[in-house]
């Protein structure tokens, strides 16, 4: 268990829409990912989150976005849903062990836009 | 850019045979980290094993080694002992360490299909 959990599990909407993703992960792990994995694709680094700043972007349009909470909560945010928004989005929290730091991931949200 | 190629989509393995995933990257940044994570069908990415590019040995986690060469740029994944367990999907990921100050992007490659029979 990585103690990262994210909601919902499954997601349907529909194109033109906006939709908000949740990731919860453990104290003390201030560094949140966050990255979309299309069908029978490696995952793609949307943006980072540290300290409730963003940290780092990948090449995704403005319409995502995201939020951090200093609960160690965050959001994605998709506005004007497209259909190549379907994909498996999962949530990466960082904790630092033996002087390594990894990131632990979230089970996912399984999104499909129609 | 940096890059990371996983040239097997899929493998097959016998049940308590070892098998080896191949990975290799390309990156001109002398400091990085090298990951190898697996995804069962329920979609969770798993962490296995890590490789620092200073480390002088390889790594090594209980069924799982990495089989590190730095000259020539891989860094594949050897299961040893395999189980019908290991049956998912295994991606080998490359930390960039130097984006913009953010130090934990990690940049995957396309996966590596294990099935294990018995």
């Amino acid at each position: 268990e990585t103690g990262v959990t994210q909601s919902p599990t499954h997601l349907i909407k529909t194109r033109g829409q906006q939709v908000t993703l949740r990731c919860s992960s453990q104290s003390g792990h201030n560094t949140v990912s966050w990255y979309q994995q299309a069908l029978g694709q490696g995952p793609q680094f949307i943006f980072q989150y540290y300290r409730e700043e963003e940290n780092g972007r990948g090449n995704f349009p403005p319409r995502f976005s995201g939020l951090q909470f200093p609960n160690y909560s965050s959001e994605l945010n998709v506005n004007a849903l497209e259909l190549d928004d379907s994909a498996l989005y999962l949530c990466a929290s960082s904790l630092v062990i033996a002087g390594q730091e990894t990131q632990y991931f979230g089970p996912g949200t399984r999104l499909l836009v129609l | 850019a940096q890059k990371i190629t996983q040239t097997q989509p899929g493998m097959f393995v016998q049940e308590k045979e070892a098998v080896t995933l191949d990975c290799t990257y390309d990156t001109s940044d002398p400091s990085y980290g090298l990951f190898w994570y697996k995804q069962p069908s329920s979609g969770e990415m798993i962490f296995l094993i890590y490789q620092g590019s200073y480390d002088q040995q390889n790594a090594t986690e209980g069924r799982y080694s990495l089989n590190f060469q730095k000259a020539r740029k891989s860094a594949n994944l050897v299961i040893s002992a395999s189980q019908l367990g290991d049956s998912a999907m295994y991606f080998c990921a490359m930390r960039e360490e130097n984006y913009g100050g953010a130090t934990n992007k990690l940049i995957f490659g396309t996966g590596t299909l294990l099935a294990v029979q018995p």
